[in-house]
């Protein structure tokens, strides 16, 4: 089984300071790791995805995210926001021999920017 | 190139009628996923087409929704006598080798 928790349903920040969007997991297989965003009235787009490879993961528009195994965490974050930031973040798992097959979504941490 | 596409990407209808949902993967894709959004409910798994396997049907929440694949390409979701709670973003991705990718979606809006 697995789960995602992602700790904060809305996170505002000042427009050039730091974001930290905080996502925990649990999962009975190896994980792998994605996270989404959703402007308003789109799709998901992907931002990063942990696959096993180095733990500090960087995605695009200057994310990055941090695989902790210990921690079971996979945070989300980015040095200075922008306006254009503002959105809904979705941190998904899935086991990784599964072939993606089952993805589990937290329930989503909207991110307010304001200048 | 080309991503996941959606169609209609707004389909307003009345309680009872029947839906069809379109979702064109991206080319050589094999995996394609249904999930639903709406209000309160975050993304609920609807159903998950891998290759020529049989699908994985477990999140159809009635026997009012099906979904196929076609020729392991274009998939239809089909809502059966809609009803007002049908109302929802239904989202379609596909997945290659990476991880998987979203289409639009469809705003559902049942009258």
């Amino acid at each position: 089984a697995q789960s995602v928790t992602q700790l904060d349903s809305h996170v505002s920040v000042s427009e050039g300071t730091p974001v930290l969007l905080r996502c925990n997991y649990s999962s009975s297989y190896s994980p792998s790791l994605f996270w989404y965003v959703q402007h308003p009235n789109k799709g998901l787009q992907l931002l990063l995805k942990y696959t096993s490879a180095a733990t500090l993961v960087k995605g695009i528009n200057g994310f990055e995210a941090e695989f902790k195994k210990s921690e079971t965490s996979f945070h989300l974050t980015k040095p200075s926001a922008h306006m254009s930031d503002a959105a809904e973040y979705f941190c998904v798992v899935t086991p990784k021999n599964s072939g993606y097959s089952t993805l589990t979504f937290g329930k989503g941490t909207m991110l307010l920017v304001s200048p | 190139g080309a991503g996941v596409s959606q169609s209609p990407s707004n389909k307003v209808t009345e309680k009872g009628k029947d839906v069809e949902l379109r979702c064109d993967p991206i080319s050589g894709h094999t995996a394609l996923y249904w999930y639903r959004q709406s209000l309160g409910q975050g993304l609920e798994f609807l159903i998950y087409f891998q290759g020529n396997s049989a699908p994985d049907k477990s999140g159809l929440p009635s026997d009012r929704f099906s979904a196929e694949r076609t020729g392991g390409s274009v998939s239809t979701l089909t809502i059966q006598r809609t009803q007002q709670e049908d109302s929802a973003v239904y989202l379609c991705a596909s997945r290659g080798e990476t991880a998987p990718l979203f289409g639009p979606g469809t705003r559902l809006t049942v009258l």
